[in-house]
């Protein structure tokens, strides 16, 4: 069965400091893969998107994902956290056959910077 | 502004009513998705439609039905309303698929149901 994990319900981190939140997936066939971010009472926003090339992606508002195939995974980072960066963070992943997308989601892990 | 228009943004309502949620799409995008997000819970995927057809369902309650019209604009209709249908509740959508594969998938800003 296709699935998206993300193993960490919450992460904290201090502002300044480097942040990872973890992503794996068990979809075949080479999957596309998405960072989304939500804020409180917002809908999701795009953060950034692997579809081939050099396994570090660079998307918005500094951050970066990095793709490890023989890992599955595709952990989101940030050289430096801000406390602004507070908020739900989700992986998804679509499969790259098909005619019509169908993306699966992680259950979200909430990112905590303090000051 | 991701593209994606949803309206109503809020929406009160008692138990036992029906509700219509409705959503355009990013110009162009012919996939539509819908998704509830509860408090305890996490993003869960209800259906979805591309160009006016049910194309996957996920956790759709029987109470719930949906449809893509021929303006690709869709619509989520809620019934026999319960207190543990509040929610927020998203649409998404993204482009064809195919060839564009990889579209990424856009998402409005929601509509707040409260069921009281």
């Amino acid at each position: 069965a296709q699935s998206v994990a993300q193993p960490e319900d919450q992460v904290n981190v201090a502002e300044g400091n480097p942040l990872t939140v973890k992503c794996t997936y068990s979809v075949s066939g080479n999957p596309y893969l998405f960072w989304y971010v939500q804020y409180p009472n917002r809908g999701l926003q795009f953060l950034l998107k692997y579809i081939t090339g050099d396994n570090l992606v660079k998307g918005s508002y500094g951050f970066e994902a990095e793709f490890n195939k023989s890992q599955t995974s595709f952990h989101l980072k940030k050289p430096s956290a801000l406390v602004s960066d507070s908020a739900l963070y989700f992986c998804a992943v679509t499969p790259r056959r098909g005619n019509f997308n169908k993306f699966y989601f992680g259950s979200g892990t909430k990112l905590n910077v303090k000051p | 502004d991701s593209g994606v228009t949803q309206t109503p943004k809020h929406l009160i309502t008692a138990t036992g009513q029906r509700v219509t949620l409705r959503c355009s799409p990013r110009s162009g995008d012919l996939s539509v998705y819908w998704y509830q997000q509860s408090l305890d819970q996490g993003l869960q995927f209800l259906i979805q439609y591309y160009n006016g057809e049910e194309r996957a369902k996920g956790n759709i309650l029987e109470r719930f039905s949906a449809q893509q019209f021929p303006d690709l604009h869709s619509e989520l209709n809620l019934s026999s309303l319960e207190l543990g249908d509040s929610a927020l509740y998203f649409c998404a959508s993204s482009g064809a698929g195919g060839t564009f594969s990889g579209n990424t998938i856009y998402f409005g800003e929601g509509s707040w149901l409260t069921v009281v």
